[in-house]
């Protein structure tokens, strides 16, 4: 069982490029989200998708985009890299049901992006 | 918008002290509360997991209250180790299938 998986772990980017970062679950659940971590900000939601074929936007998704093909992957793209999303990225996940498990999140090691 | 808001944000202490982080959340209709643990250029673990109908949950030397009238939970550390060095995140789920909205963290040292 591997938990949530997320790749690269490191990517230097220029500006306007774009990257895909890809983040795995398996263990079938439904919820998967997007964050990025800066400095004094704590973590702030990008996207998020309750189910495989839906997604949403969270608190600051300008500049990226999701999709939901299945249950497992949720990758996420940057679409025209700017400096200001240089930060950590983490993939998480959670089931909706289980009463055992208490709905822990579970999230992935992160991906430290620079765009230069 | 749920705020969320961790109190200190550094803290350094002795080995052996016992020590309260804090974090305090703007709307009281939470579903759950969580507190993670972050080590530097590591992702988040999960330490304990409250309920909004619960009041605490212990997990060996940790207990996390909650109080959702007053919109605070803490951290309670016991006999603090250097081992437990690292920075601690608090989140609230709202409700059903919203994410987390995280404090700031609180970056806590225990000297040896």
């Amino acid at each position: 069982n591997a938990g949530v998986t997320q790749t690269p772990k490191f990517q230097v980017l220029k500006t306007g490029q774009s990257m895909t970062l890809q983040c795995a679950q398996d263990m079938n659940h439904e919820y998967m989200s997007w964050y990025r971590q800066d400095p004094g900000m704590g973590l702030r939601l990008i996207h998020y998708s309750v189910g495989a074929g839906i997604t949403d936007q969270g608190e600051v998704p300008n500049g990226y985009n999701v999709s939901r093909s299945t249950t497992e992957d949720f990758p996420h793209r940057l679409l025209s890299a700017a400096p200001s999303q240089t930060s950590v990225y983490f993939c998480a996940s959670f089931s909706g049901t289980g009463l055992l498990s208490g709905n822990t999140i579970y999230f992935g090691e992160g991906s430290w992006l620079t765009v230069v | 918008k749920q705020e969320v808001t961790q109190i200190p944000a550094a803290l350094s202490v002795p080995e052996g002290e016992n020590l309260v982080l804090n974090c305090s959340f703007t709307d009281s209709a939470i579903y759950n509360l969580q507190w993670f643990r972050q080590d530097p250029g590591k992702g988040l673990t999960s330490l304990l997991l409250i309920q909004s109908s619960q009041r605490e949950q212990t997990s060996g030397r940790l207990n996390a209250s909650l109080d959702k009238s007053s919109g605070r939970s803490t951290l309670y550390i016991a006999a603090s180790q250097p081992g437990d060095s690292a920075t601690y995140l608090c989140a609230v789920r709202l409700s059903w299938g919203n994410m987390l909205t995280f404090g700031g963290g609180t970056r806590l040292m225990v000297k040896p």
